[in-house]
């Protein structure tokens, strides 16, 4: 059975500090993995990781891919309280659809 | 740019009685269409998806149902509720082979 696991499952930082968000997974035949941020309601697309090594980045949050250890790692500096939310790992792998959702971290960023 | 709508935003159903939630998306064709559920501190588990006008696929076993009548409408659906059906419903897009799915604001459903 496919299996995505988030670590920490919730994290409590001042403004201005660095995070660090993991992502680890068991799958068959992976074929990209995805981060979204989760506010009130519906994820919201920040990045998505096809290839090893390659780091993606917006803003102050970048993202990257080891295929090898099969985990992937989300970064935000310089937290705000904005940043404050939920943040799913999601991978898809096998068939066309076959999707597996982590159950997330919650980051509370307080000033 | 593409839009995608949910509704009702919040319901709260008995035990045993039906259930339709509708979701529609606007500024693209032929999208594939999906429904999640995420339960209290779970992650999203997807339930169907749909590549086309009356193509369902269901991922988990259960007694919910749905239906793409129309290119960009979806519908999920149960003739009778359970407990264990609260959640958080999600509706999603994507175009074609791309991976990335986009969310609609979601149904909050509590059954009673």
């Amino acid at each position: 059975e496919d299996k995505v696991v988030q670590s920490p499952l919730s994290l409590v930082v001042h403004e201005g500090d660095t995070v660090t968000l993991n992502c680890s997974y068991e799958v068959t035949n992976f074929r990209s993995l995805l981060w979204y941020k989760q506010e009130k309601k519906a994820p919201t697309f920040l990045f998505m990781l096809t290839s090893s090594g390659i780091e993606k980045k917006s803003g102050r949050l970048s993202s990257i891919l080891d295929k090898k250890e099969l985990f992937s790692i989300l970064n935000i500096t310089a937290t705000q309280t904005g940043d404050s939310a939920v943040y799913l790992c999601a991978v898809f792998s096998g068939g066309y659809q076959k999707v597996t959702f982590g159950t997330g971290t919650k980051l509370q960023v307080i000033p | 740019s593409q839009t995608i709508h949910q509704w009702p935003a919040t319901l709260v159903q008995p035990v045993g009685s039906p259930l339709s939630l509708e979701c529609t998306v606007e500024g693209t064709s032929n999208p594939n269409l999906y429904w999640y559920r995420q339960a209290a501190g779970r992650g999203l588990q997807l339930l169907f998806y749909s590549v086309g006008i009356g193509q369902i696929s269901s991922e988990v076993p259960q007694n919910l149902s749905a239906s793409r009548p129309q290119d960009r409408q979806f519908i999920l659906s149960s003739k009778k509720l359970l407990l264990s059906d609260s959640g958080f419903y999600l509706c999603a897009w994507a175009l074609g082979l791309q991976e990335t799915q986009y969310f609609g604001p979601g149904t909050r459903l509590l059954v009673l």
